[in-house]
């Protein structure tokens, strides 16, 4: 089944606590991105990667890295979290075909305490 | 400033009628359209989306109509049915700027049994 799976589905921290958060897709896409959502704000776009070893900022890249080692992972990671980086985060992928529709994933809750 | 817009934010409608999604937008320049739908702890699935070129697409129940000289666009779903129910959004695709979407802020429909 074509897929993008992102864990943990949930996940609660304290302040300073480095984590990762693992984004996997089994479409042999190219671009993957990711985003978060928060009420009033819709769904922003913080990194993407438009292939391996390419990435590139979004609208809110402040407080997070990533990195496209190979194709079908993209990993975001928080090196040091705070309570305004709790939020609703998707993964998505596309192929990099004009139009193409992006595949998210099922989210990851995250609360920064 | 937002670029592309839902002003609904809710919509409820009976079963069997007609809904009527609404969003504008503001760039000339997009290329591509798409409408996500999305349910309570799950990520955005892709339903239809449009290219500039056109002014209609078709797909089963549901049908997008593109009016380029208002920049406006509106989902018709028919008949609406209750697994309807959901959060729709709005994206539009600037294909030449590295595949970033522009998302509207959602509109929840409800379809009444």
């Amino acid at each position: 089944e074509a897929q993008v799976t992102q864990n943990p589905r949930y996940l609660i921290t304290v302040t300073g606590k480095k984590l990762t958060v693992t984004c996997s897709q089994n479409m042999n896409h190219e671009y993957m991105s990711w985003y978060r959502q928060d009420p009033g704000l819709g769904l922003r776009q913080i990194y993407y990667s438009m292939n391996v070893e390419v990435t590139d900022k979004g609208d809110v890249p402040e407080g997070y890295k990533v990195s496209r080692k190979e194709k079908r992972n993209f990993p975001l990671i928080l090196e040091s979290p705070s309570p305004n980086q709790t939020s609703l985060y998707f993964c998505a992928s596309s192929s990099r075909v004009e139009g193409s529709p992006l595949h998210f994933g099922n989210g990851t809750r995250l609360t920064v305490t | 400033d937002q670029q592309v817009k839902q002003n609904s934010p809710s919509l409820s409608v009976q079963e069997g009628r007609i809904s009527i999604l609404n969003c504008d937008y503001t760039n000339s320049m997009f290329d591509y359209f798409l409408w996500y739908k999305k349910y309570p702890a799950e990520g955005p699935t892709f339903l239809i989306s449009i290219s500039s070129i056109k002014d209609k697409n078709e797909d089963g129940r549901f049908t997008v109509f593109l009016n380029k000289s208002a920049k406006h666009l509106s989902l018709h779903i028919v008949p609406s049915q209750p697994g309807d129910s959901a959060v729709y959004f709005c994206a539009a695709d600037n294909a030449g700027n590295n595949r970033k979407l522009i998302w509207g802020l959602g509109t929840s429909l409800a379809v009444n049994p």
